[in-house]
């Protein structure tokens, strides 16, 4: 089947770097992205990666291992503002279709 | 990127009856998604809405339940028919760039039914 796993929770201190794990199903993998979605809000588009290796945007930064059907999300000089959850997200077989996972809860501790 | 809105924002309903949910992108996009997320859950696929053809349904998900309606490429409706309190829910639209890559949400439409 089509499903990704990752952490229900993750609590951090601000300033500081946290790392989101995300472990897919393997067959038919096409690409895995990240999504951040705050209380009351719609999910908004964080990161995508299609080939190993690492994408960096800003303080995000997203990383894929296909050999390992393994990616993370990294989140740095984390500031209060970035409580929030956060979903990996896959398609498989190049249909369109986009799955999501249970998604993270990121605390933040000042 | 693309804009959505939808609307209703938020609605309560009488169990029995029925409400629609519009979606408009300010672009023609192919390929227009609806999504349900519970109160602190994921978001699960609740079907794929082409134009010009029939909606295709996630396992679950049946079209009596959820009729989809996609007159072109900038428009979909879903109606939540004959509800009950168990779909009580967000009903987020979406739509896609690229195969996989990225999606765009609409703000959702937040839906109790008593």
């Amino acid at each position: 089947g089509q499903s990704l796993e990752q952490p229900s929770e993750v609590t951090a201190v601000e300033g500081a770097i946290v790392q989101i794990n995300c472990t897919y199903q393997t067959s038919g993998f096409y690409g895995l992205s990240w999504y951040q979605q705050h209380d009351g809000g719609a999910p908004t588009f964080l990161s995508y990666n299609a080939l190993d290796g690492l994408e960096e945007t800003g303080r995000f930064s997203s990383f894929l291992s296909r050999s390992d059907s393994y990616g993370y999300l990294l989140l740095q000089e984390l500031q209060m503002k970035d409580s929030a959850s956060y979903f990996c997200a896959a398609a498989w077989n190049r249909d369109d279709k986009i799955i999501f996972g249970k998604g993270t809860r990121l605390h933040i501790l000042p | 990127s693309a804009v959505i809105s939808q609307k209703p924002s938020r609605d309560i309903c009488q169990r029995g009856t029925s409400l629609t949910i519009q979606c408009q992108v300010d672009s023609q996009v192919t390929m227009m998604f609806w999504y349900r997320q519970q109160p602190g859950q994921s978001l699960t696929l609740i079907a794929t809405a082409n134009q010009g053809s029939e909606a295709t349904y996630e396992s679950g998900f049946v079209i009596d339940k959820f009729p989809i309606s996609r007159p072109n490429l900038t428009f979909s409706t879903l109606t939540v028919s004959n509800m009950s309190p168990e779909d009580s829910s967000i009903y987020l639209c979406s739509v896609g760039k690229g195969t996989g890559e990225k999606l765009f949400f609409g703000s959702g439409t937040q839906l109790s039914v008593l």
